[in-house]
């Protein structure tokens, strides 16, 4: 059964600093994609970065990088010098490749609150 | 920034009555997702299509929700009879093709029902 699992329900961490949320994910595929997202307070989801399970090389865009430990099912998030505008939930999402219709297995989530 | 339009971006709805809500796709994408999102920012898939076909619904969907996506025109999620558990949050998603391509949203309907 496919299942993704975010534990950490809310983190909050002082502005400039590096952050990692954690997701595990639970597939029988031997292909799938890793997606997060980010939801504002204004409810807008926001694509972020997705890891493909056949690359080896973490993901990475502006200063969102993904933690890729394929072994242990787990896909972190780290957002460096973090920014008052980076408070949000974040999402992580998964796909199989063998789903010809294209489901998003769904994270419940982490809250991030960024301090001045 | 996302071109999924959605719209009306509120809505409130009494009791059984019906409630109905629309998106545009972005442009170029055959694939359209509406998803439920609860208090609790919980993702309830609903329907997806690829063109004018459903791919895949779930039970809710076949009872109460009905949804297309006409081609030419927006894709619609309605609500026959509004239940006050149908308050949430609607989005509705768009993409190409594809395993690995990514999902853009619209900023969502959200409606309440009294």
């Amino acid at each position: 059964a496919q299942k993704v699992t975010q534990t950490q329900t809310s983190i909050s961490v002082m502005e400039k600093t590096t952050v990692t949320m954690d997701c595990v994910y639970e597939t029988q595929d031997s292909s799938y994609f890793l997606f997060w997202y980010k939801q504002t307070a204004s409810g807008e989801i926001v694509f972020l970065i997705r890891q493909d399970s056949y690359k080896k090389e973490n993901a990475t865009v502006g200063h969102y990088s993904l933690n890729f430990q394929k072994p242990k099912s787990s896909i972190g998030l780290i957002i460096t010098a973090t920014q008052i505008e980076d408070s949000a939930v974040y999402f992580c999402a998964m796909r199989e490749g063998g789903d010809s219709n294209y489901q998003l297995i769904w994270g419940s989530g982490t809250k991030l609150i960024i301090k001045p | 920034n996302s071109k999924v339009i959605q719209t009306p971006r509120y809505l409130v709805k009494g009791q059984g009555q019906k409630a109905k809500m629309r998106c545009i796709p972005e442009k170029g994408h055959p694939v359209v997702f509406w998803y439920q999102q609860n208090k609790n920012n919980e993702f309830k898939f609903l329907i997806n299509f690829q063109n004018q076909e459903v791919l895949q619904q779930i039970d809710m969907t076949e009872k109460r929700f009905s949804a297309e996506c006409p081609s030419n025109s927006p894709c619609s999620l309605e609500i026959q009879s509004s239940e006050a558990g149908d308050s949430a949050l609607y989005l509705c998603a768009s993409s190409l093709p594809g395993q690995n391509t990514e999902v853009f949203f619209g900023k969502g309907t959200r409606l309440t029902v009294v």
